[in-house]
């Protein structure tokens, strides 16, 4: 069965460094999300896109935070200046399209730790 | 603004039925999920059910959405100690300017052999 990818697992990195998350969408799929998981919090909504742009962005996804999908293949988050406050589980999604009903196909995640 | 609530903790066991409960706030809402997750893992789709719906079985899941109160359960038949995991509701305005998915908390489901 198709699956999104992500990479690394688990990053560390140190405050005010930049890290950039990967994910490998199934390769059908348009669109493409990130959401987040602060430890014992809701899973929160980021950003989502389509057609080489976002098309969608939460009031979390400030300018510290880009997307880009560079190959055609990847699709990656950047953080810049991380915070302390940045450490969460990151997923990635993709879906075949806007409108089907059965929901997105997450990857396993990256938990990122900011120390 | 739109909102999904969910009990933190049920403890079933094995063999028993286990019934996890949410409730949303949009109306609007077209489709809801349920999503698990078990330790370390992504997000898995479980099951899912269109509003205009009241009822949705599949294998041991059943899914039943009261539109009237806002209110989506989660029905597993027979559970299993595989069946431990976190349990998210989610949903999702279909057709609306956004595309986004709104969790709830999610329920860590405990099954005692």
């Amino acid at each position: 069965e198709p699956e999104v990818t992500q990479t690394p697992s688990h990053q560390v990195t140190q405050m005010g460094q930049e890290v950039i998350l990967r994910c490998v969408p199934i390769s059908n799929h348009l669109y493409f999300y990130w959401y987040r998981q602060i430890l014992g919090q809701k899973v929160e909504f980021l950003v989502s896109f389509y057609n080489n742009e976002i098309s969608e962005k939460s009031e979390i996804f400030d300018d510290q935070f880009s997307v880009e999908r560079p190959d055609g293949s990847n699709f990656t988050l950047k953080i810049r200046s991380t915070k302390l406050e940045d450490s969460a589980m990151y997923f990635c999604a993709s879906s075949e399209r806007r409108d089907r009903g059965y929901g997105y196909t997450f990857g396993s995640g990256t938990r990122l730790t900011v120390v | 603004g739109e909102d999904v609530e969910q009990s933190l903790f049920l403890s079933v066991r094995e063999g028993d039925s286990s019934v996890i409960n949410c409730t949303y706030t949009d109306s609007s809402s077209t489709y809801l999920y349920w999503y698990k997750q078990e330790p370390g893992a992504g997000l898995q789709l479980l099951t899912y059910i269109f509003s205009n719906m009241d009822m949705k079985q599949d294998q041991r899941l059943t899914v039943l959405l009261n539109k009237k109160d806002k209110h989506l359960s989660l029905r597993i038949a027979d559970t299993q100690t595989g069946d431990s995991a976190i349990y998210f509701c989610a949903e999702r305005n279909y057709g609306g300017a956004t595309n986004k998915l709104i969790f709830g908390t999610g329920t860590l489901l405990a099954v005692q052999p």
